[in-house]
Order: C-alpha cells, then structure tokens, then sequence
C-alpha cells in the first residue's frame, strides 16, 4: 500500500496527558499537512511543511501542539496536556508541490481518531 | 475559519437520479477541490477546477465552477448506493512558501443514495 498511513487509527487518553500521533506520506511527496476534523464538520488546516521545513505553523490551535517532520519524511504532531476539546479525528494529507504547476490534490491517510476522557 | 460552505447539508436522493451540490466561497481563489468521505475514513480527492475553467468532467462527475459568483456545483449523475457519502469541497489559500496549496474545506454535504 503506497498511500498515506497514520498511526495509531484511535487513542483514548485522559485529559492532562499528552499524545503523539505519527504519519507516514507518501514516498514521492514533498509536502504534508496536518488537519482536524470534529464532528459535522469539514477539516481545519493546522500547520504543514515542505520537506523537513515547517513554514505554516500559526494555525496550529494552540501552544499545546506541535508538529515536527525531522529528516522530510514522516511526521508527528503531538499534543500536550490534551484537553476534552482536544477529541477530534487528526488527518494527515500529502502532496507533490510544484511550483511551476500550481494546486494539487491532496493525499489523505483515514485519521487518527482521538478521544479525551 | 472555513471559506468554502457547502449547500445543502444533506440530501436524500433514489438510486439512479441525478445529485447536484453547490459550494460558495468568499475570497479570490485559484483552484477549487471536490473531495469525498466515507464516514471514518480519510478523504478521497475527486476533482480540481482551476479559476480559469468553467467545467470539468470525470466519469459520472461534473463540475462547474463561477468565479463572478463565487460558487461551484458538483453533478453526479445515475448515483448509485455506493456514491453515499459525505462530499467537501475546498479551495486554496496563499500559504507560507509559495504556491497555493493549503485547502480551506467547507461543512460538507452529506449525501444519501438509496437503493
């Protein structure tokens, strides 16, 4: 299966704890994304890179996450100190930007479903 | 925020009829996205439309994009029990880096095939 894994599919924790989630693109793209998504709604943008670049972070929800994409290929995003809020599914995507072609679409892996108890 | 907001927020419709849903959107754009979702999966990109298009098709899929009015539709015509999903479409913003890659979704519109 060469599309966009995520890892794990669900996690329950308990509010104060904190949470990584793992995702692996696919290989060829230089692009990845992190979404939310809560019920009923569609998926809110919270930060990406380009290759091992972070270069939109500021819509990340709060201080409380973080992501990080170490040598361009997966990516974690972790959460700290995870509040009831905080439930929602995490969705991975990737792409292959270039610049000269303009939009592209995404690559979605199926979430990562996390419930704050 | 979401920009794109999808209409109308659910629909009900007999195998074999046509399903029409629209999707309006605030700001200057230069693609839009048709996105499908099977309830707890990921997201399944179905079409782009770039600003410079007025139509596009992909097998049973169709779809219109105005940019004057800021809105765009997606046709599917003979739908079947499989189409039921959930159906985002999503536009681009400038984002660090270049390029416009970052999609806004709207809402969505949850359509139901019945058999």
């Amino acid at each position: 299966d060469t599309g966009v894994s995520q890892d794990p599919r669900h996690k329950i924790t308990k509010r104060g704890q904190n949470v990584t989630f793992r995702c692996d693109p696919i290989s060829e793209h230089n692009r990845l994304y992190w979404y939310r998504q809560t019920l009923g709604q569609g998926p809110e943008f919270l930060t990406y890179f380009q290759n091992e670049a972070q270069l939109e972070k500021s819509r990340l929800l709060s201080d409380r996450f973080s992501a990080e994409r170490p040598k361009g290929s997966f990516s974690t995003l972790e959460i700290q100190r995870t509040e009831q809020g905080d439930s929602a599914m995490y969705l991975c995507a990737s792409s292959f930007w270039n610049p000269g072609r303009g939009g592209s679409p995404l690559h979605f892996g199926n979430g990562t479903r996390l419930t704050v108890t | 925020s979401q920009q794109g907001e999808e209409d109308p927020q659910a629909l009900s419709i007999q195998e074999g009829e046509n399903a029409t849903m629209n999707c309006s959107y605030k700001t200057s754009i230069n693609n839009l996205q048709w996105y499908r979702q099977n309830s707890g999966r990921g997201l399944v990109h179905l079409i782009l439309i770039r600003s410079n298009e007025r139509e596009k098709h992909s097998g049973r899929l169709r779809v219109t994009l105005d940019t004057s009015k800021k809105s765009s539709s997606l046709l599917i015509t003979a739908s079947r029990a499989a189409d039921t999903a959930s159906y985002f479409c999503a536009t681009d913003f400038a984002i660090a880096g270049g390029g416009a890659d970052g999609l806004t979704f709207g809402k969505g519109t949850h359509l139901i095939i019945q058999p």
